[in-house]
């Protein structure tokens, strides 16, 4: 069964360094997400993306965050300077289409972040 | 505004009891979908169903069942002869027209005793 999968699992970073979290959706799907959950809370909407682009973005998502598809399979999000507060857990999600809402997101395991 | 509110913080129940888990929403949208997600102990998230707007049938999936009402903005989650399996955090999300992102609810953390 295709998923979506995440690397690393697990990163450890000083504060103010840049990190890129890796994800490859799964490959007939158009949409991707990023979410964060900070450890015993909610899970948070970052940013959508279609077609190369941005689709929506929430507040969160300030000019530290910025995601990427480089090639046809990895979706990046990459934290320019991070900080203490960036600590959390990271979904990739994934779905085979957007344009109507309401369509299943499949999750990737997450990356646990942990900033120093 | 979408928003999502999950009141029960933490359920605590001996194994074979059934449990309810209460959702409500707030959207301004006519078309609107809901979700229930489950987080175990391991942290993914396993998707357990969705339900658009239109829809108000109850839905049983084995020991799972679903109970939408739009009256009272609720879309509350039981299951039936509870298992050791079943602790995990069970999340509510609810996305809008024309945008696929969830919003989710706090989280309901289930702890089945056995």
């Amino acid at each position: 069964e295709p998923e979506v999968t995440q690397t690393p699992s697990h990163q450890v970073t000083q504060m103010g360094q840049e990190v890129i979290l890796r994800c490859v959706p799964i490959s007939n799907h158009l949409y991707f997400y990023w979410y964060r959950q900070i450890l015993g809370q909610k899970v948070e909407f970052l940013v959508s993306f279609y077609n190369n682009e941005i689709s929506e973005k929430s507040e969160i998502f300030d000019d530290q965050f910025s995601v990427e598809r480089p090639d046809g399979s990895n979706f990046t999000l990459k934290i320019r300077s991070t900080k203490l507060e960036d600590s959390a857990m990271y979904f990739c999600a994934s779905t085979q289409s957007g344009l109507a809402g309401g369509y299943e997101q499949f999750f990737g395991p997450g990356t646990r972040l942990t900033v120093l | 505004a979408q928003k999502v509110t999950q009141a029960q913080t933490e359920i605590s129940v001996v194994e074979k009891e059934d449990v309810t888990l209460d959702c409500v929403y707030e959207t301004r949208d006519t078309t609107y979908y809901l979700f229930w997600y489950k987080q175990p102990p391991s942290g993914e998230l396993v998707f357990l169903i969705r339900r658009n707007s239109f829809d108000e049938q109850n839905e049983i999936s084995g020991r799972y069942s679903w109970n939408f009402q739009k009256s009272t903005s609720s879309f509350n989650f039981t299951i039936t002869a509870s298992q050791v399996v079943d602790s995990a955090v069970y999340f509510c999300a609810l996305s809008g027209t024309g945008a696929n992102n969830l919003f989710f609810g706090t989280g309901t953390r289930l702890t089945v005793i056995p």
